[in-house]
């Protein structure tokens, strides 16, 4: 399953809103997961089945969508918040992971 | 809380062989598959090998198959991955990561570079 992320680079404001895209390329249902990785760091899990935040994730960190869309929002971004971020789908054998957003500092 | 800590990588020559090596504390380590993941900045995060808890099953990519053996010692917590025949491009770093299916716990990492 191939996923596919946009935008590549997305540039915002502390403060606002960002909203990042996934989409596969074969329905996945909700098996889908989001991660953010910073420089030199292991990529840190933030959403699972597409909705769910893992353990410790701030609320402002939202997931949505089924089958092949995919969305990961982030309502009033904080500067921990600049970094890449990954979907990856968990449904079909092997996992496969997007080639991530480069969500930066406007 | 759970920790895994990686050791091994390095640099080795086309045709070599490493062996990467993740301790495991803060879970029972037997009862979880555990996976192996790495990263290059051309191609991303690509799932590489995982195993049962109790080590009776193994699952490759196709890039790796033949190639890398991933196993576990339960009475140590350790997980391992063997890699032999190593190609240029299996440069990346390579994470060790609780789960087969969503990562929530990761190694710091190791970065393997292949190279003359």
């Amino acid at each position: 399953v191939v996923m596919t992320q946009s935008p590549a680079t997305l540039s915002v404001s502390p403060g606002e809103r960002a909203t990042l895209s996934c989409r596969a390329s074969q329905n996945i249902n909700e098996f889908l997961a989001w991660y953010q990785q910073k420089p030199g760091q292991a990529p840190r899990l933030l959403i699972y089945a597409a909705s769910t935040r893992a353990t410790g994730i701030p609320a402002r960190f939202s997931g949505s969508g089924f089958g092949t869309e995919f969305t990961l929002t982030i309502s009033s971004l904080q500067s921990a918040d600049f970094a890449v971020y990954y979907c990856q789908q968990y449904n079909n054998w092997p996992t496969t992971f997007g080639l991530g957003t480069n969500l930066e500092i406007k | 809380e759970v920790q895994l800590l990686q050791s091994g990588g390095g640099l080795v020559r086309p045709g070599g062989s490493l062996r990467l090596s993740c301790a495991a504390s803060g879970f029972t380590f037997s009862s979880d598959e555990m996976s192996w993941v790495r990263q290059t900045p051309g191609k991303g995060l690509e799932w590489v090998s995982s195993i049962s808890g109790s080590g009776g099953s193994t699952y490759y990519g196709d890039s790796v198959k033949g190639r890398f053996t991933i196993s576990r010692d339960n009475s140590k917590k350790t997980l391992h991955l063997q890699l032999d025949n190593l190609r240029v491009e299996d440069t990346a770093v390579y994470y060790c990561a609780k789960d087969m299916r969503k990562f929530e716990h990761w190694g710091q990492g190791n970065m393997v570079t292949v190279s003359s």
